[in-house]
């Protein structure tokens, strides 16, 4: 039983780089959410799909751009990567907006 | 906005104490409120979830919380704690309406000594 699988682990990029972090649920939830992690703050909401072809912005979506590409996948892109965006990256995903959110083990991004 | 305080960053508890720790949010409507927590290298697992009903909730690995109205608090609380409790926890409000919109508080790092 999988859950939520993020791909990759860890990634160091240099300021302006490209990169997309990937999400897979295999629970068929309809919803699916990225967040960030940074010391001290909690988790932050980027972006959300509240369905399979819905997505709307979060709390800091700035610098971001995500893809619902079907019902199991949401991608996370950093198209220039600025060094505020080192952080730790989470992936969720929920039956309904009222369910518990599962979340994958998150990607570590560094930006140098 | 919604918003959610935890006002302590680290706490240290022996093992076989007791543990409370402390969530404080501020919202304009009847919150739905959880606690999650964080294991290293983890993501987070839900502990226990209010919506309604019962102000004292149970959840996993033996914690509850309890939901203050007038004191918009939902601390949790467990009666002795084991070193498998060593752990980050996050407290987090949202709303009744779809899309699950969670606002966390910063989170607090529990340390369990021998």
């Amino acid at each position: 039983n999988a859950g939520v699988t993020q791909t990759p682990k860890f990634q160091v990029l240099k300021t302006g780089q490209s990169m997309t972090l990937q999400c897979a649920q295999d629970m068929n939830h309809n919803s699916m959410y990225w967040y960030r992690q940074d010391p001290g703050m909690g988790l932050r909401l980027i972006y959300y799909s509240a369905s399979e072809g819905t997505t709307d912005k979060g709390e800091v979506p700035n610098g971001y751009n995500v893809s619902r590409l079907n019902k199991r996948e949401f991608s996370l892109r950093l198209e220039s990567a600025a060094p505020s965006q080192t952080s730790v990256y989470f992936c969720a995903s929920s039956d309904t907006g009222n369910s518990p959110l599962h979340f994958g083990n998150g990607t570590r991004l560094t930006v140098t | 906005a919604q918003s959610v305080t935890q006002p302590d960053i680290h706490i240290t508890v022996s093992e076989g104490a007791s543990l409370e720790l402390r969530c404080n949010y501020s919202y304009g409507a009847t919150p739905y409120l959880f606690w999650y927590v964080q294991s290293p290298g983890q993501g987070l697992q839900l502990l226990l979830k209010y919506f309604s009903g019962d102000t004292l909730v149970q959840g996993i690995k033996g914690f509850e919380a309890e939901f203050k109205r007038s004191q918009s608090s939902f601390n949790l609380r467990k009666p002795s704690v084991h070193w498998s409790d060593a752990a980050e926890y996050f407290c987090a409000v949202g709303p009744k309406a779809a899309g699950n919109k969670l606002t966390f508080g910063g989170g607090t790092r529990v340390l369990v000594k021998p």
